[in-house]
């Protein structure tokens, strides 16, 4: 049973440029939410996905985006990137909105410089 | 609001040591949930545990044991008889009050030496 899976694992990017991060669920898994961990900090939500739709925001700008699609991936967009960005993005899925039984991915590391 | 205060940044332990790592939290909710995860240096976030406000016992698995007091709003974590491995960061979280995102402290990196 595949757990979490994220790719790419490392990403290194220009200021200004737009990144796509990808992110599959566990088996059964259905619901997916967005971390971003800056380093030396505790992850902070950004948003979670659930039938396709943004259910609920963290507080990060308009910059962030997101999708999922009718198989339960997401990715997660981020345009005009600043080097404050620079973080380990982490993703979660649980069922049904409920992250009481989250399970998280390896996470992709993006450096902007 | 809701927050996780973990004080302390950093521990260093000889193995065999026994370490606590402390976890405060802030819910106005009656019902909540408090976790812990180990973010070993590849990066994924391992469970260890979930807790609910109701379930006030104190739980051991192994060497590790958690200490639930809603009195102090604590949840702190000990590891017993610690070892090389299980050096990493340790990650106190409370699911917020809409059930759908994870709260985390700041985290505390423990270092076990041999």
């Amino acid at each position: 049973d595949a757990g979490v899976t994220q790719s790419p694992t490392h990403l290194i990017k220009t200021r200004g440029q737009q990144v796509t991060l990808r992110c599959s669920p566990k088996s059964g898994h259905d619901t997916v939410s967005w971390y971003q961990q800056a380093l030396g900090q505790g992850p902070q939500f950004i948003f979670q996905y659930y039938e396709e739709e943004e259910r609920q925001r963290g507080n990060f700008p308009d910059r962030f985006s997101g999708h999922q699609f009718p198989n339960y991936s997401s990715e997660l967009n981020v345009n005009a990137l600043l080097l404050g960005d620079s973080a380990l993005y982490l993703c979660a899925s649980s069922w049904r909105l409920q992250d009481t039984e989250a399970f998280f991915g390896q996470g992709t590391r993006l450096t902007v410089v | 609001a809701q927050k996780v205060t973990q004080a302390q940044t950093e521990i260093s332990v000889v193995e065999k040591e026994d370490v606590t790592l402390d976890c405060v939290y802030e819910t106005r909710d009656t019902t909540y949930y408090l976790f812990w995860y180990k973010q070993p240096p590849s990066g994924e976030l391992v469970f260890l545990i979930r807790r609910n406000s109701f379930d006030e016992q104190n739980e051991i698995s192994g060497r590790y044991s958690w200490n639930f007091q809603k009195s102090t709003s604590s949840f702190n974590f000990t590891i017993t008889a610690s070892q090389v491995v299980d050096s990493a960061v340790y990650f106190c979280a409370l699911l917020n009050q809409a059930g759908t995102a994870l709260i985390f402290g700041k985290g505390t990196t423990l270092s076990v030496s041999s």
